[in-house]
């Protein structure tokens, strides 16, 4: 079973930041804190992945909580091609498989 | 386009019948896992293979059997297949330095009638 808790959706407007929020409360000391969306009819795509400090990329930001029992990532300009389901995932690096959940449906309006 | 190329892109078995799926990745990708995904449903750990030998397997029979080649190509085998199959399969793929994450395919969509 997965061990995140995810929106089942979402709605944003073009041009807002996006902020996805996933809860952990499970989270052990060693397992990071993924995030991988899967735009329709293609695989899941990696976007950001923290252990306990925020972390910026080009395409988000992660923010993990003091306690690290949830996290937010946050899309800040988000486009129409932002729209995608979006998994948080917790995990050891270097497991052997991604427990996915039911994710977030994002949905980036006009 | 992300490196890893699944073939083909949709196939259509009927019941009972054999499947081979096939992936092909990156040099140096030395981990390969395939994932199978329902309608609606987020993706389901079938196995993984690590320099061409299982080491992970998820809640599968063992109908579904696989293979990874030095090449950085791999296989999905599904014997017998049920209507239940019927599935987007997705390889994903890591090499050993990489700090960012598995690389998917677009997948296979299987369609058991």
């Amino acid at each position: 079973d997965a061990k995140t808790t995810q929106p089942t959706s979402m709605d944003c407007a073009e041009g807002r930041a996006a902020n996805l929020p996933c809860n952990h409360s499970t989270i052990s000391g060693n397992e990071y804190v993924y995030w991988y969306r899967q735009i329709h009819s293609q695989g899941p795509q990696y976007i950001i992945h923290g252990l306990k400090n925020n972390e910026t990329n080009e395409m988000a930001s992660l923010i993990i909580t003091e306690d690290r029992k949830s996290s937010t990532l946050i899309l800040p300009h988000a486009t129409l091609r932002d729209t995608a389901v979006y998994y948080c995932i917790v995990i050891i690096q270097g497991a052997q498989k991604l427990v996915f959940g039911q994710g977030t449906r994002l949905t980036i309006n006009p | 386009e992300t490196g890893v190329t699944q073939s083909p892109t949709h196939l259509i078995k009927t019941r009972g019948q054999q499947v081979t799926l096939r992936c092909s990745s990156q040099s140096g990708h030395n981990t390969v896992s395939w994932y199978q995904q329902a309608l609606g449903q987020g993706p389901q750990f079938i196995f993984q293979y690590y320099r061409e030998e299982e080491n992970g397997r998820g809640n599968f029979p063992p109908r579904f059997s696989g293979l990874q080649f030095p090449n950085y190509s791999s296989e999905l085998n599904v014997n017998a297949l049920e209507l239940d199959d019927s599935a987007l399969y997705l390889c994903a793929t890591k090499s050993d330095l990489a700090n960012y994450g598995y690389t998917f395919g677009s997948g296979t969509r299987l369609t058991v009638v």
